[in-house]
């Protein structure tokens, strides 16, 4: 079956945009997780939902990080007023249950000028 | 706290060799999930492996084997006969039972070279 799906793939963005970066979770996987990844670096966690709800947010780096997935499914993950240092990659990942094992997306590698 | 130390930052080899990367993991919860990662130059991360803390059984996959010993607090991954494109950064997770998302070492950088 198909996998995590992520859009776009590459973003620029000028410093102050917002961004929208769109998450498709494996069918029928109701935990949803966003994670940023700087250069060099292992993946950090941003926030969780479970279904549509969102359980957690303490990884958010700031009040301009905001994630919604409104009917279960797709997330989205938006950042207003970009910054230099918000530049990364962003992983999506999905699982059956909160405990179970995570399937990753290929990632949204943001650039911000 | 959790935490994962990946101490080698980056390790290269030439093709068929055997290679060893280290994990070493801190965690308070008795019950936890240990995870290897394998991202290519494509970004995705591939799941490898999921261990769980009350099972110490070594584990071997084709080429690959883990070695996890709770005693240090250790969870090694070996690949045997190393290949091209084996190369790849490989991440080390951990996760608590309470807790649901990954905290990732900072990864290893294997190149294999033919």
């Amino acid at each position: 079956g198909a996998g995590v799906s992520q859009s776009p793939r590459y973003k620029v963005a000028k410093r102050g945009q917002d961004v929208a970066l769109r998450c498709d979770p494996i069918s029928g996987h109701v935990s949803l997780f966003w994670y940023q990844q700087a250069l060099g670096q292992g993946p950090e966690f941003l926030t969780y939902f479970q279904n549509e709800a969102q359980l957690d947010k303490s990884g958010l780096p700031s009040d301009r990080f905001f994630a919604e997935r409104p009917e279960g499914s797709v997330s989205t993950l938006k950042i207003q007023r970009t910054q230099q240092e918000d530049s990364a990659v962003y992983l999506c990942a999905s699982s059956l249950g909160p405990q179970e094992t995570q399937y990753f997306g290929p990632g949204t590698r943001l650039l911000v000028l | 706290a959790q935490k994962v130390t990946q101490a080698q930052t980056e390790i290269s080899v030439v093709e068929k060799e055997d290679v060893t990367l280290d994990c070493v993991y801190e965690t308070r919860d008795t019950t936890y999930y240990l995870f290897w990662y394998k991202q290519p130059p494509s970004g995705e991360l591939v799941f490898l492996i999921r261990r769980n803390s009350f099972d110490e059984q070594n584990e071997i996959s084709g080429r690959y084997s883990w070695n996890f010993q709770k005693s240090t607090s250790s969870f090694n991954f070996t690949i045997t006969a190393s290949q091209v494109v084996d190369s790849a950064v490989y991440f080390c997770a951990l996760k608590d039972s309470g807790y649901s998302t990954l905290t990732f070492g900072k990864g290893t950088m294997l190149l294999v070279s033919p």
